[in-house]
């Protein structure tokens, strides 16, 4: 059973160019979301889905664009990278959000992907 | 104000000890409640959720006081395998939104 998969691991890109960080989980989860770390800011949302074809912006959405096409794959694009966009990005997902009555359901992480753009 | 805050630290305690964190959260419908653990260069995992009876795992025990809106993660006889940062996580209510502390770090000494 592999969790999350995210790819690549490690990424230098040129100011200008763009890029996809590929992210699937194998777990049948609805809900999957992408976050990037920053030292002393946290984990920050970018963008989010609860299920196939519905996505929804996080915290930090600009610059960023996402889609899901199907249960397992939620790619991340960055559409012209920036140096403010050197970050350590985390895909995640979950069976379910806990509201009320629901049970707790916790995050599954992928492993990151170490993006620097110089 | 950030609406999950927590003492980056770091503690540093002898082997053995007991050492608790603190979180807390400033929207009061907050619904969802975690502790996370990350090692150094690693992705966060699930340590545990957060009941509002408190729950214990081991030697890790959790609380929820939503009157004063915080959490709490209690470790006990602490090894030096513990040591990490400890991240709070709060999901938004009514969204699906989680929201991350920035974490609080531990250091367990021999």
């Amino acid at each position: 059973n592999a969790g999350v998969t995210q790819t690549p691991k490690f990424q230098v890109l040129k100011t200008g160019q763009s890029m996809t960080l590929q992210c699937a989980q194998d777990m049948n989860h609805e809900y999957m979301s992408w976050y990037r770390q920053d030292p002393g800011m946290g984990l920050r949302l970018i963008h989010y889905s609860v299920g196939a074809g519905i996505t929804d912006q996080g915290e930090v959405p600009n610059g960023y664009n996402v889609s899901r096409s199907t249960t397992e794959d939620f790619p991340l694009r960055l559409l012209s990278a920036a140096p403010s966009q050197t970050s350590v990005y985390f895909c995640a997902s979950s069976y379910g959000f806990g509201t009320g009555h629901l049970p707790n359901y916790g995050y599954t992480f992928g492993s990151g992907t170490r993006l620097t753009v110089v | 104000r950030k609406e999950v805050e927590q003492d980056p630290g770091p503690f540093n305690v002898p082997e053995g000890a007991t050492v608790a964190f603190n979180c807390t959260y400033s929207n009061s419908a907050s619904q969802s409640f975690f502790w996370y653990r990350q090692d150094c260069r690693k992705e966060p995992k699930l340590l545990m959720s957060v009941y509002s009876s408190g729950n214990e795992d081991g030697r890790f025990t959790a609380q929820l006081n939503r009157a004063s809106q915080y959490i709490s993660l209690l470790i006990r006889d602490s090894k030096l395998s513990d040591s990490a940062t400890y991240l709070c996580v709060v999901g938004r209510s009514g969204t699906y939104k989680y929201i991350f502390g920035t974490g609080t770090r531990l250091k367990v000494l021999a």
